[in-house]
């Protein structure tokens, strides 16, 4: 299995600031991948998918970035509703994976 | 809109069987297909199986495949989970999502991408 690891566990920022998350695949999953948000006690809500594409209704300060191995979620103004936790997915290879998690919480 | 309701959830011990429930609703549910997927403070999230829009396909990841099985029935909108054999591991809160890609007879029926899921229900395995 496609293993997908995320940096850092845990970011503390300020409403406003810029937030970059990483996901590094454990082999490349070409353009196949997407982010998730997660609040507590909601299930994920699908964010971006192909690595770039953002889903029905996402704002656009949530953009994506990468390819093969290494990917980005950055979300370029922190809002207060945007203090979850943010998971990466892979489709490339079967089965598909999530990475563990980043928390993005306020600082 | 896109409403997932599962269903179904409990308590039961180990080598129980349990069946959950996904009530689907605002979408037209024979052209897509279904997921559920999994998740424990532990492992986190995990992808358990598929259903194609039609039913002619299903798949399991390796940890259930033999366990569990995935149905639906169109008549009622719903998706079932059918679990088996249970074990301590199966511990979890499920989630029952949908696949974007509108499914088609000349196959590439599904992403593999989840955009809209349920709430969840809770099955813990214990003795």
């Amino acid at each position: 299995d496609i293993v997908l690891t995320q940096s850092p566990a845990t970011l503390s920022l300020s409403p406003g600031e810029r937030a970059t998350l990483s996901c590094r695949a454990s082999q490349s999953v070409s353009s196949y991948l997407a982010w998730y948000q997660q609040k507590p006690g909601q299930a994920p809500r699908l964010l971006i998918y192909d690595v770039s594409s953002r889903a029905s209704g996402i704002p656009a300060r949530f953009s994506g970035s990468g390819s093969g191995t290494d990917f980005t979620l950055t979300i370029s103004s922190l809002e207060a509703e945007d203090f979850a936790v943010y998971y990466c997915q892979q489709r490339s290879n079967w089965p598909p994976t999530f990475g563990p998690g980043t928390k993005v919480d306020i600082k | 809109q896109v409403q997932l309701v599962e269903s179904g959830g409990g308590v039961v011990q180990p080598g129980g069987s349990l069946r959950l429930s996904c009530a689907a609703s605002g979408f037209t549910f024979t052209t897509y297909g279904m997921h559920w997927v999994r998740q424990t403070p532990g492992k986190g999230l995990e992808w358990v199986a598929i259903i194609s829009y039609d039913g002619s396909h299903k798949y399991y990841s390796d940890s259930v495949r033999g366990r569990f099985t995935i149905s639906r029935d169109t008549s009622k909108n719903t998706l079932y989970l059918q679990m088996n054999s249970l074990r301590t591991e199966d511990t979890a809160l499920y989630y029952c999502t949908k696949d974007p890609r509108v499914g088609r007879p000349s196959g590439n029926y599904a992403t593999y991408y989840f955009d809209y899921w349920g709430q969840g229900t809770l099955v813990t395995v214990s003795a």
